[in-house]
This record gives C-alpha cells, structure tokens and sequence, in this order.
C-alpha cells in the first residue's frame, strides 16, 4: 500500500508556456503533499507543503506565482510551471503523508525539460 | 539555518559493510530519516530514527545521536543492487524533510 502515482512522467516543453503536473496518491488519502525539485546529482529541495483545502505553503525563494499548487481532494494535488523557461527544467518529485503517520511516500517523479 | 552533510561518494565491493555519515546543524529536528534512490527513481524510505540509538531493519542499520548532532546508514552484506544515493533527511515540525547533501554508493563485483 501507500502507493504515490505521478504524470507525466516526463514532459519537454517551450519557453514561455506553462506544464501541469498530477500526482495522485492511489490508495490512501494524503493529509498532506509536498513537492520538491531535484537538480541532477544534487540532492531533494522542498518547494512546497500543501494540505487538502488550504493554500500552500511556499519555502523561501520559491515564487507562489510561479510554481501553482491546488490540493483539491485528498487524493489529487497538482503543480504548473507557468511561463516555463530553461532554468526550470528539472525532476519535479511529490509526495504524500496521511495522518498520524508520519512518513512520506514518493511519486516516481516528473522531468521537465524547457527548451 | 539547517544543513546536513553527507560525504559525496563511497565504494565498496560486494559482500562488504559500508557506513554513511550524516553530520547536522539545526535546531528542532524530530528525528532523523534514510532514503535510497536509483537513478531517474524515487526516493524510497529506509528508517527512521525518532531516538538517539540503533534501528536495525535486515541488512541496514541506522544510528543517531542528538547530543552529537550524527547520524549514520550501515549497509551490510553489500550487494550490486544498492549502489544508488543515499539521503539522510532531517524531520522537522509540520512533517516536513529536509534532505542531506546525499551520497552515492558505488558497489563493485
């Protein structure tokens, strides 16, 4: 169980436009997602914290116009790169946590390449 | 600010024991976490260190020690299947990770 679903896998898109990102946690309900950035051959950093119903919560430096979070349903979270350019292509990472536990299951990840 | 440090790379050959250190300056971490992740994968959940001691799960081990600021990933019985990076992350209020430098395992015949 506790099984975190992402799509598109991968996605390759042109400066200017903007790419929506799904994750989908499968069986169980996510209180809360998060959604984090990794570099290659750098480590995860966490974008954001989000709670079904509510606004996220962006980490300092993260542009909220930017990287747009909806957690409409316990199950479903997205994030759009709007006005995508070169320097956001990236492995887009989510994942999921139900209450009381306190651990995290990760999506397979999304690779955005802005040409 | 918070940090943790990992060594960059580590090797070691097939049926060995490896240690992966994780050093940390922050304040109010709840605990300390180890994740594996392949190449192009994600990060997969190994343990979870809520005390200062040892966690043993198999063939890995995690440590922790709050008043050192230090924690470590032993990984026994090395097979080719665990060459990957390994994360230590720090657990934070509001559930939230933040991860380490990250290391890589390289793991020969």
């Amino acid at each position: 169980g506790a099984v975190v679903s992402q799509h598109p896998s991968w996605v390759i898109c042109k400066s200017g436009t903007s790419v929506k990102i799904e994750c989908r946690s499968l069986d169980f309900q996510a209180t809360t997602m998060f959604w984090y950035r990794q570099f290659p051959k750098q480590s995860l950093m966490l974008m954001a914290t989000s709670n079904e119903g509510s606004k996220a919560t962006y980490e300092q430096g993260v542009e909220k116009d930017k990287f747009l979070i909806n957690h409409a349903s316990l199950t479903l979270s997205t994030l759009t790169v709007t006005s995508a350019h070169p320097e956001d292509s990236s492995f887009y990472i989510c994942s999921g946590r139900r209450d009381p536990d306190y651990e995290q299951y990760f999506g397979p990840g999304t690779r955005l390449t802005v040409t | 600010g918070q940090s943790l440090e990992q060594p960059s790379e580590v090797t070691a050959v097939e049926g060995a024991i490896v240690q992966i250190n994780c050093t940390y300056q922050t304040s109010g971490f709840y605990g300390l976490s180890w994740y594996q992740q392949h190449d192009g994968g994600a990060p997969t959940f190994l343990s979870y260190n809520a005390l200062d001691g040892l966690e043993e799960t198999g063939r890995f081990s995690s440590f922790l020690s709050r008043s050192d600021s230090y924690g470590y990933l032993l990984l026994q019985e090395l097979q080719m299947k665990d060459s990957a990076s390994y994360f230590c992350a720090g657990a934070t209020g509001f559930q939230k990770l933040v991860f380490g430098t990250g290391t890589r395992l390289l793991v020969s015949p």
